[in-house]
């Protein structure tokens, strides 16, 4: 089966930039969605189609693909921004998630 | 904009089927544009896809869950469904329900329930 994987944990500095990887085999030729999960909430999408973003998702939020990695980018992090990550694809048609990144911005 | 909102028991014994129903308000599972879908988290870990259904009625399911899975539309109530038999501690774990919204290839899940705790144990 089809598996994404990720770091499980990132660290970034206040008003850094934070980059989030999301790898797989030829995960290039699929496209990606992401997601923040703050504890206790559900998950909310960030970031779909490898690069666009929702209506009222900031746009310090980006994302980009390409051969087998998928990354993640958010810029300015800030202590909201602390929460868990998942990146999302589709094989075929099975729904796969990466193992989720938990960003500390410390 | 769409709410969907998740019930059924808290508590499953081994052995038994789980039952879980989700609400759809602010849209309609009528809709062709749309799949309705569950993902499940295990408490401390990370998400997982159950699977979904449009609204024919036509569904597809994790494979690794298949054999125990079935997911029903009720265009009339404005509800989705998840059954899962034979659960085990395993399957413990939060329910979501999910709007798929999207193209082909490319679906996100862009609305979500807020969940809800199924523990199995006796």
């Amino acid at each position: 089966s089809y598996e994404l994987t990720q770091p499980p944990s990132v660290s970034v500095s206040p008003g850094q930039t934070a980059t989030i990887a999301c790898s797989g085999d030829n995960l290039g030729d699929k496209l990606v969605a992401w997601y923040q999960q703050r504890p206790g909430q559900s998950p909310v999408v960030l970031v779909y189609q490898d690069t666009k973003r929702p209506s009222g998702i900031s746009d310090r939020f980006s994302g980009w693909n390409s051969d087998n990695t998928a990354t993640l980018t958010i810029d300015g992090a800030q202590s909201m921004d602390e929460a868990e990550y998942y990146c999302q694809a589709w094989d075929g048609t099975t729904g796969v998630f990466g193992g989720g990144t938990k960003l500390t911005v410390l | 904009q769409a709410q969907l909102q998740e019930s059924g028991p808290g508590l499953v014994k081994p052995s038994e089927t789980l039952s879980l129903t989700c609400s759809v308000s602010g849209g309609s599972v009528s809709s062709g544009f749309y799949y309705w879908s569950w993902i499940r988290q295990p408490p401390g870990k990370g998400l997982e896809w159950i699977g979904y259904v449009y609204y024919s009625g036509s569904t597809n399911y994790n494979s690794s869950l298949k054999s125990r899975v079935t997911i029903l539309v009720d265009r009339s109530k404005n509800q989705f469904s998840l059954k899962l038999t034979s659960v085990t501690a395993a399957d413990t774990a939060v329910y979501y329900c999910a709007r798929l919204s999207g193209g082909s290839g490319w679906y996100y899940f862009d609305y979500w329930g807020q969940g809800t705790l199924v523990t199995v144990s006796s």
